[in-house]
């Protein structure tokens, strides 16, 4: 089956610090790449959506600015977060979905971030 | 407005077979999934529906009727790992991917 690779799994850092994560769609063209939030015991909450070559779609509420996302190839999107602050802590997942709208999402692993 | 409801908890015996529903309310229809998902850890794909009927994979099976907004999932010989969050999403009119809130499944041996 299609295979996501997220990376890191998991990461602790001090506040005011910038984290990137990697996406990566290993066996397959991610035409668009998507990301997420999660709290504990909540639902997943889209943050943003993007495709190949192009500006990420944010849903409202979530700072650009704050969350760059870069999709610069069919097979990896990055999302940094930008000086990083307590709040931000949280379980990060993306996931990726090839051509046609019948195509699922596939999730990566996801990252859970805690900012100290 | 798009709305996806299913049941917030639910619990069931080790062996035995549990229903979760799914109804939505979305402006178009281009395909319906499922979704489990492990306290902690990101989500696996279940199953798609986008034509009316029953698609079964295994101990699973997954129901549509279009015409009624409805979907189900049937979990059948129900094992202690089958302990998970399960999400309906369905994708609308312009394919974007609305998710339901999740039915927490607790397996009681």
């Amino acid at each position: 089956g299609a295979v996501v690779s997220q990376h890191p799994s998991w990461v602790i850092c001090k506040s005011g610090t910038s984290v990137k994560i990697e996406c990566r769609s290993l066996d397959f063209q991610a035409t668009t790449m998507f990301w997420y939030r999660q709290f504990p015991k909540q639902s997943l909450m889209l943050m943003a959506t993007s495709n190949e070559g192009s500006k990420a779609t944010y849903e409202q509420g979530v700072e650009k600015d704050k969350f760059l996302i870069n999709h610069a190839s069919l097979t990896l999107s990055t999302l940094t977060v930008t000086s990083a602050h307590p709040e931000d802590s949280s379980f990060y997942i993306c996931s990726a979905t090839g051509q046609g709208g019948s195509q699922p999402q596939h999730f990566g692993d996801g990252t859970r971030l805690s900012i100290l | 407005g798009q709305n996806i409801d299913q049941p917030t908890e639910m619990t069931a015996t080790e062996g035995a077979i549990v229903q979760i529903n799914c109804t939505y309310q979305t402006s178009g229809f281009n395909g319906l999934f499922w979704y489990q998902q492990h306290a902690g850890e990101a989500p696996t794909f279940l199953s798609y529906n986008v034509l009316d009927g029953l698609e079964e994979k295994g101990r699973f099976s997954s129901f549509l009727s279009r015409s009624k907004g409805y979907s189900y999932l049937l979990l059948k010989e129900l094992q202690m790992k089958d302990s998970a969050s399960y999400l309906c999403a369905v994708k609308d009119s312009n394919y974007q991917l609305i998710w339901g809130a999740g039915t927490k499944l607790i397996i009681k041996p």
